[in-house]
């Protein structure tokens, strides 16, 4: 089994662009599409991007995804920051084998 | 509209039997590209992906919680079944079923060794706590 790793918490002001980072510890981060959750207070996830960069329709634009095959590691974009994009927000990928795996939630507060 | 309702007990004791049923409209538990898999939240925590099923009756169980879990499917009465044994206060959370779409060819048509699991909806949750 692989491990999925974000950044505990995150923040940054409204307007601006954050990154939120998703490491594969095993196994190439290109092996398995990378899919990201968002799960608002009190609210069940939502999906905000799915296969690494491909948005769900009615997900706006400034929700973006990418792989670095360098660094192992998968990227969730959000660039003109809202209030209503604080969230926490999950990766997940499939191992091949039957097992799924989730990272362990970024929590981004838009201060 | 495609929904998926959680139900069960909100209050288990230490090394009780929890049994949750997700109960799915809009949508065939026959239908092979979709499942219904089983995730949970502690209070304050992550996600933790639990156990899933598909239409032919192929399970897939979290390996740390395998030994514990078991999975089942009544396709006539559109319901997923999760049993948990030995519950112990470690095991509260908010306890979600979500449909998981299982297929092969991605967004570029591109045919794909492995397959793409991921979720599209998710079910409100039910809370379990387990207190004696």
């Amino acid at each position: 089994n692989f491990m999925l790793t974000q950044p505990h918490s995150v923040s940054e002001s409204p307007g601006k662009t954050v990154i939120i980072s998703c490491t594969r510890n095993t196994g190439s981060i290109a092996s398995n599409y990378v899919h990201w959750y968002q799960q608002r207070p009190g609210s069940s996830p939502t999906t905000v991007i799915y296969e690494d960069n491909q948005r769900p329709s009615g997900v706006p634009d400034r929700f973006s995804g990418s792989i670095d095959s360098s660094s192992n590691s998968a990227s969730l974009t959000i660039s003109g920051l809202k209030t209503e994009d604080e969230a926490d927000y999950y990766c997940q990928s499939y191992d091949g084998s039957d097992s799924l795996v989730f990272g362990g939630g970024t929590k981004l507060t838009v201060l | 509209q495609v929904t998926l309702k959680e139900s069960g007990p909100v209050l288990v004791k230490p090394t009780e039997t929890l049994t949750l049923t997700c109960t799915v409209s809009d949508f065939s538990l026959s239908n092979a590209r979709m499942g219904v898999s089983w995730i949970r939240q502690p209070p304050g925590k992550a996600l933790e992906w639990l156990a899933h099923i598909f239409s032919n009756d192929e399970k897939s169980y979290s390996p740390s919680l395998k030994s514990r879990l078991t999975i089942s499917k009544d396709t006539s009465k559109s319901q997923v079944v999760l049993t948990m044994t030995n519950m112990d206060p470690v095991d509260t959370a908010r306890y979600y079923c979500a449909r998981i779409l299982r297929y092969y060819y991605d967004h570029r048509g591109y045919y794909l060794s492995v397959s793409i699991r991921r979720f599209d909806t998710w079910g409100q949750g039910t809370l379990v706590t387990v207190s004696s």
